[in-house]
């Protein structure tokens, strides 16, 4: 199976920082056709996943535009350009190239 | 509006079964896979498996192939999960999801397991 290693695991940040999570692959996403099928979700406490980045770095709809994704092959980032408190929560990455699907571990944004 | 509604809490003995429902409504039930996700109290998401509606085809992570049943009905747009041999390890909440890139997801089912 592939394993994604989300680091760091807790990030603290002020309202107006900028951060980013990073996301490795134990195997590259790139699939044969050239697509690479990882994804970005929010986890807010008590709620479902929502997603934030399709295909590495297509915002989802609705989200706003200080989230941005990059990467390629095994190594992808997400960013957010301006933290805002309704950001809080856990960001999970998730590859659906290779079967059987699989998430990283998580990372957890809090208020410093 | 695309709305993924679940059916609510469960409770079941060890070594009984559950089965959990997800209706969908605002799209083509057929159109996209429905996916289900398993999140531990406290731990991270993990993928179980998917069913194509349309066709009935299934896929399953290794470790659930023996766990989870995957259906579904296109007369009802309902995708159902059913969680078999409960041990305490089963004691989670299930998401449905679906959409072309996964990004409709059901509220969750809160699944316990006790005796």
């Amino acid at each position: 199976d592939v394993v994604l290693t989300q680091t760091p695991s807790t990030l603290s940040a002020t309202i107006g920082q900028s951060v980013s999570i990073s996301c490795r692959s134990s195997q590259s996403l790139l699939d044969s056709a050239g697509n690479t099928y990882l994804y970005w979700y929010l986890q807010r406490p008590g709620q479902s996943p929502q997603l934030l980045i399709y295909l590495v770095s297509n915002l989802g709809s609705g989200v706003p535009n200080r989230f941005s994704g990059s990467g390629s092959g095994t190594d992808f980032t997400l960013k957010i350009s301006g933290v805002e408190a309704e950001d809080l929560g856990v960001y999970y990455c998730m590859q659906a190239t290779h079967a059987p699907w699989t998430f990283g571990g998580g990372t957890k944004l809090e208020l410093k | 509006e695309v709305q993924l509604q679940q059916s609510g809490p469960e409770v079941g003995r060890p070594g009984s079964s559950v089965k959990i429902s997800c209706k969908a409504s605002g799209y083509t039930f057929t159109d996209y896979v429905m996916n289900w996700v398993k999140q531990s109290p406290g731990q991270g998401l993990e993928w179980i498996g998917w069913i194509d509606p349309e066709y009935g085809s299934t896929d399953y992570a290794e470790k659930f192939k023996k766990k989870a049943t995957l259906t579904a009905d296109t007369s009802s747009n309902t995708a159902y999960i059913q969680l078999s041999s409960l041990t305490s390890e089963d004691t989670a909440t299930y998401f449905c999801a679906s959409g072309n890139w996964v990004d409709y997801w059901g509220q969750g089912v809160m699944v316990t397991v006790s005796s």
